[in-house]
């Protein structure tokens, strides 16, 4: 049972350029959440899905997309990066709703865009 | 607005001391409270949950309080190690949803 796993760890990204964070959970967890964690700041969520096929904003969404196919797996999807998308992206899941169960967290992704 | 406010921002104590770190919110309504640790690059890692009715939580050397009235919740570490050195997140939810707010952490070092 290896949890919540994220891919890469660290990414150097151009401004423009694009990419795909990776996130996949093994504990058939409904709901999964993308977070940014900026310096000295708390955790901000950036969208969240409850099950498979289903997706949405969080509070801070522009510039991100989701998707949902499976029940394991939950990419976030930068299309055209920005210095200020440098910054450390967790992805999170729970079996029910985050409000009221246990959440999960992955080791992170180091993204910087220069 | 809902906040989720903590102090000390950071904190440097002895190896083997106690220490408590404390957390303010302005989170309603009111549905549980959580800490976390988290370990550089790493990340959180729940250490308790209290709801309004739970005023006091332990986790091994880690024992939370929570002041519904007064909306404080106080994580009190005993007999620390080094290994405790770590940033520690206070987490409130609004409602038993997906909205979690969360404080920007208290970082602890231990040192020998």
């Amino acid at each position: 049972n290896a949890g919540v796993t994220q891919t890469p760890k660290f990414r150097i990204l151009k401004i423009g350029q694009s990419m795909t964070l990776q996130c996949t959970q093994d504990m058939n967890h409904n709901y999964m959440y993308w977070y940014r964690q900026d310096p000295g700041m708390g955790l901000k969520l950036i969208y969240y899905s409850v099950g498979a096929g289903i997706t949405d904003k969080g509070e801070v969404p522009n510039g991100y997309n989701v998707s949902r196919s499976t029940t394991e797996d939950f990419p976030l999807r930068l299309e055209l990066a920005a210095p200020s998308q440098t910054s450390v992206y967790f992805c999170a899941s729970t079996h029910r709703s985050a409000g009221g169960h246990e959440q999960y967290f992955g080791p992170g992704t180091r993204l910087t865009v220069t | 607005k809902n906040q989720v406010e903590q102090s000390p921002q950071s904190l440097i104590i002895l190896e083997g001391k106690n220490c408590t770190l404390q957390c303010n919110y302005t989170v309603s309504p009111f549905s549980n409270l959580r800490w976390y640790k988290q370990d550089t690059g790493r990340g959180p890692v729940s250490l308790t949950i209290m709801t309004f009715s739970e005023n006091t939580k332990s986790n091994g050397r880690y024992t939370a309080t929570l002041d519904a009235d007064t909306k404080q919740s106080s994580l009190h570490i005993t007999a620390s190690q080094l290994s405790d050195s770590a940033s520690y997140i206070c987490v409130v939810s609004a409602k038993a949803g997906t909205a979690l707010i969360f404080g920007k952490g208290t970082t602890l070092s231990v040192s020998s």
